[in-house]
C-alpha cells in the first residue's frame, strides 16, 4: 500500500511570495488533513476535508491560506502572500473516515522556510 | 474544550532500559480515544499505540504499552528494552467519540523528545 505522498519536500521563498504544496493521500481514504508544525511543537490542524468537502477550517488563516481537494483525492495548500511566521513543516495526513480509533497516516511533510 | 498536556519536554534513557512518557488530558466526556504517535527525526509521523476509553485493559504493542488511568485522566507510554530506533518526538493525542458534522479532529500535546543513550 502506497503511503501519503507530498511535494515538494523543501521550499525556500522570500516573504510576500506565493507557494503551493501538493498531497496525494492513501487510495480510498475519505478524510484528508493539512497540519502546520512549528519546530518543537505539536501539529496544528489547518483544514480537514471529508471527501471533497471542508469539515473544519477554523484555524486556517483564510486571508492568506487556501486549500482545495478536487474530486475528493489530491489536495493542494497555497499560501499567498507568505509571512516569516509561516516557516514550518506542513504535514498532510489521511484516514479512512476520521473518527473513532481511526489511524491517521502522515506524509513526509514539506519544510517551508520564509526569508 | 479538551486539552492534552505532556509535561516532559525531553527524556533520556539508556539503551535496553525502560522509560515512561507522561500524558494528561482534560475532558468532560466519558467516551473518547487516546493515541501515541512517534515522529523520528526527518521521518514520518507514525502511530505507536491507541486506547479506547471504554476498555479497562491497557493497550500493548510489542515493547510499547500504556498505563491508562481514566479517573486521573492520565495516559502514559512505557517503552521497554529501549532501542536506538526509538529516538524520536512522541506526541500524545485525544479524539472525542462524538464528532459534529464528521469533525473528529485530534487534540495534540506538545510532544516529548526521547533520547536514547547507547
Amino acid at each position: 500500500e502506497a503511503g501519503v505522498a507530498q511535494s515538494p519536500r523543501y521550499k525556500i521563498i522570500e516573504k510576500r511570495q506565493s507557494v503551493a504544496f501538493w498531497c496525494n493521500p492513501i487510495s480510498g481514504h475519505a478524510t484528508l488533513y493539512w497540519y502546520q508544525q512549528i519546530l518543537g511543537q505539536g501539529p496544528k490542524l489547518l483544514i480537514q476535508f471529508q471527501n471533497n468537502g471542508v469539515v473544519d477550517d477554523s484555524q486556517l488563516p483564510k486571508d492568506r491560506f487556501s486549500a482545495e481537494r478536487l474530486k475528493g483525492v489530491d489536495s493542494t495548500l497555497k499560501i499567498q502572500p507568505a509571512k516569516l511566521e509561516d516557516s514550518a513543516v506542513y504535514l498532510c495526513a489521511s484516514s479512512w473516515w476520521g473518527g473513532g480509533p481511526d489511524e491517521q497516516f502522515f506524509g513526509p511533510g514539506t519544510r517551508l522556510t520564509v526569508l | 474544550a479538551q486539552t492534552v498536556t505532556q509535561s516532559q519536554p525531553e527524556m533520556s534513557v539508556q539503551e535496553a532500559e525502560t522509560v515512561t512518557l507522561s500524558c494528561t488530558y482534560d475532558t468532560s466526556e466519558s467516551d473518547y480515544y487516546l493515541f501515541w504517535y512517534k515522529q523520528p527525526p526527518s521521518r514520518q509521523m507514525i502511530l505507536v499505540i491507541r486506547q479506547e476509553a471504554y476498555k479497562q485493559q491497557n493497550a500493548t504493542e510489542n515493547r510499547f504499552s500504556v498505563n491508562f488511568q481514566k479517573a486521573a485522566k492520565s495516559f502514559s507510554l512505557k517503552i521497554s528494552d529501549s532501542q536506538l530506533g526509538d529516538a524520536a518526538m512522541y506526541f500524545c493525542a485525544y479524539r472525542s467519540a462524538r464528532g459534529m458534522d464528521s469533525n473528529y479532529q485530534l487534540i495534540w500535546g506538545a510532544g516529548t523528545k526521547l533520547i536514547i543513550k547507547p
